[in-house]
């Protein structure tokens, strides 16, 4: 199974700041990388697919590069409401595996 | 608008199974493929499985084979996921999720399962 390695657990901003968050691929999965935003209680939400398409309805400050096995979610002026817990997600020959998940705190 | 609706929380003894259901609406229910996650209190998202809607194929986390079944109605638009020989550490809330270019989409609103004796 491909494991995805996301970093930091946990990190600690000001509204405003350039956030990244990095995920690494046990082994190449090409481009096929999401991005997820969950709030506590509240499903997921798709962020970005394909490592750097955007979800129709997802601000402009959300980015995402890399392919192979390195890949990077970029907020470039972290918001109030983008304080929450974001997850990278594999699809690689018909199976999924979801990164650990990384909580962006109030600094 | 698209929507995948889930039935209700359910109580489960050690030892029994639980089958949950996802309703679609808004869209051709055999357009997209199904997955189920789940998500332990406190813990991270684990990938379950997905079910073809066109053909009933499906794929599942290595963890779960033989103790889960996915199933479909494509009658009725929904998807069902069954897990038996539930243990404590299947206490979760389970979504369905409809999958589209290698991620999902759209969400349930999840269904929790607690496993007690």
């Amino acid at each position: 199974d491909i494991q995805m390695t996301q970093s930091p657990s946990t990190l600690s901003a000001s509204v405003g700041d350039r956030v990244t968050i990095t995920c690494r691929a046990s082994q190449s999965i090409s481009s096929w990388l999401a991005w997820y935003q969950q709030k506590p209680g509240i499903a997921p939400k798709l962020l970005i697919y394909k490592s750097s398409s955007l979800q129709s309805g997802v601000p402009s400050r959300f980015s995402g590069s890399g392919a192979g096995t390195e890949f990077i979610l970029t907020i470039t002026s972290l918001q109030p409401d983008d304080f929450a817990t974001y997850y990278c997600q594999q699809y690689n020959s018909s199976l999924v595996t979801f990164g650990g998940g990384t909580k962006v705190e109030i600094k | 608008q698209v929507q995948l609706v889930q039935s209700g929380g359910e109580v489960k003894k050690p030892g029994a199974s639980v089958k949950v259901s996802c309703k679609v609406s808004g869209y051709l229910f055999t357009d997209y493929s199904i997955a189920w996650v789940r998500q332990a209190p406190g813990q991270g998202l684990e990938w379950m499985g997905w079910i073809r809607t066109h053909n009933g194929k499906t794929n599942y986390a290595q963890k779960l084979q033989g103790r889960v079944t996915m199933t479909t109605d494509t009658s009725m638009s929904t998807a069902y996921m069954e897990l038996r020989t539930l243990k404590s550490d299947d206490t979760a809330v389970y979504y369905c999720a409809r999958l589209e270019m290698g991620a999902f989409d759209v969400w349930g609103q999840g269904t929790t399962v607690t496993v007690s004796s």
